[in-house]
């Protein structure tokens, strides 16, 4: 069974440069989340999607950050403008998804952004 | 306060000794609870979940869950080099569907 795809892996850019991250889910996966951690700290869920509906959304900066889930399987997130602390790995996850509370979630590779 | 707090750590525990890593959540009303792995540069990878009160064991793994204190624990018995990692707490709330809560996580450090 393939894993979580996201691409790139690794991003540098300047602030108040645009840039988009792509996530590919495990196939089936109705829920999709894209989290941010910071060097040292845990993942920060950023938006959740079940199929192609927004679920959770609370924690995106929403001035800058935008995400979608077109035909509720790959998902893109963009940041425009970018600013130094937005510097951080992103990870984007699935999961089966559903009404169960223990839904285990894969995570892909991430990828790592810096903002000079 | 914070929903999902961990100590930092570093924790060092030698080769063959049980480690013991601790969480504690505020939301009273978080359903299930996950214990997960994170080596230096990688993803996060799920080591278990637990839901009831009492212990959840699975090999050297063992989740413990205290509902009415707010806190689970993760034990590693015969801790292994290779069980050094930051371990992360999260702790699903219902907010409508569920939302998953992580904690800072503890670093582990095991000396063969």
């Amino acid at each position: 069974e393939a894993g979580v795809a996201q691409s790139p892996r690794y991003k540098i850019i300047e602030k108040r440069q645009s840039v988009a991250f792509w996530c590919n889910p495990i196939s089936g996966h109705a829920t999709l989340y894209w989290y941010q951690q910071i060097l040292g700290q845990g993942p920060k869920l950023l938006i959740q999607f079940q199929n192609n509906g927004v679920v959770d959304d609370s924690q995106l900066p929403k001035d800058r950050f935008s995400a979608e889930r077109l035909k509720g399987v790959d998902s893109t997130l963009k940041i425009q403008p970018a600013k130094l602390e937005d510097s951080a790995v992103y990870l984007c996850a699935s999961s089966l998804g559903g009404t169960r509370s223990f839904d285990e979630q894969f995570f892909g590779p991430g990828t790592r952004l810096t903002v000079l | 306060q914070k929903e999902v707090e961990q100590n930092s750590g570093p924790l060092s525990v030698p080769e063959g000794a049980i480690a013991s890593l601790n969480c504690t959540y505020s939301d009273r009303g978080s359903q299930s609870f996950f214990w997960y792995r994170q080596y230096s540069g990688k993803s996060p990878e799920l080591i278990m979940f637990i839901y009831s009160n009492g212990d959840k064991e699975d090999g050297r793994f063992t989740a413990q869950l205290n509902k009415a204190s707010q806190y689970v624990s993760l034990l590693i018995r015969d801790s292994q080099p290779s069980d050094s990692a930051t371990y992360l707490c999260a702790v699903n709330i219902r907010t409508g569907g569920f939302k998953t809560i992580f904690g800072a996580g503890t670093r582990l450090f095991v000396k063969a």
